[in-house]
């Protein structure tokens, strides 16, 4: 079946822009998830929902950054005043519940110039 | 707060020579450790859940094994497919931490070469 869909896969956007990324959860997982993965690290927690609430947004660095889940399946995370600093891929994944394994997307390569 | 380190950085190995590769990690109460695998470009997939120590998984050429502080990922007679870097995740059950966030560490970079 079908797997994660991020889009875009790439994003080139310009210091203090808003972008706005896109994830298609697996079909029938109540729980997605956002992560961040620098060059050389491991996926860093940004925020996971469970349906359409944020149950934890702990890991969002600060107010620039904001996710939605309106339906409880697609979600975006939007970006605001884009810094240089917040260059990464963002990863995207899904679970059937909270704490069962998770099935992530290719990531978005977001670069800030 | 919840840590994990993984060793070597990376790893160099020729087909067939077995090895291991290390996460060690610090958590408030542990719930789950999880393994992936992560190619170039791509997100990383998953290869494995262990929930208490002394428990084993196995898949194909991999085996992973968990103690109270540590786990291994074991590759048996690797081949060049399974170059790769690995990334080693812990999930806290205790201290306030929701089950939908992993901590992971920055992974072993493993190459095998023909």
């Amino acid at each position: 079946g079908a797997g994660v869909s991020q889009t875009p896969s790439n994003k080139v956007t310009e210091k203090g822009k808003y972008v706005e990324l896109r994830c298609d959860p697996i079909s029938g997982h109540t729980a997605l998830y956002w992560y961040r993965q620098s060059l050389g690290q491991g996926p860093e927690f940004l925020i996971y929902f469970q349906g359409t609430g944020a149950a934890d947004d702990s890991g969002l660095p600060n107010d620039r950054f904001f996710a939605v889940r309106p339906e409880g399946s697609v979600s975006t995370l939007k970006i605001q005043r884009t810094e240089r600093g917040d260059s990464a891929v963002y990863l995207c994944a899904s679970s059937l519940w909270s704490g069962s394994p998770l099935h992530f997307g290719n990531g978005t390569r977001l670069t800030v110039t | 707060e919840d840590q994990v380190t993984q060793s070597p950085e990376a790893l160099r190995l020729q087909e067939g020579e077995s090895s291991s590769l290390n996460c060690s990690y610090t958590v408030s109460g542990l719930r789950g450790l999880f393994w992936y695998r992560q190619d170039p470009g791509k997100g990383p997939e998953f290869l494995f859940t262990l929930y208490s120590a002394g428990e084993e998984k196995e898949k194909e050429r991999l085996k992973a094994t968990l103690t109270k502080k540590e786990s291994f990922l074991h590759i048996t007679a690797p081949k060049p497919e399974d170059s790769a870097t690995y990334l080693c995740a812990v999930q806290a059950s205790a201290g306030g931490t929701s089950y939908g966030k992993l901590t992971f560490g920055q992974g072993t970079i493993l190459t095998v070469h023909p």
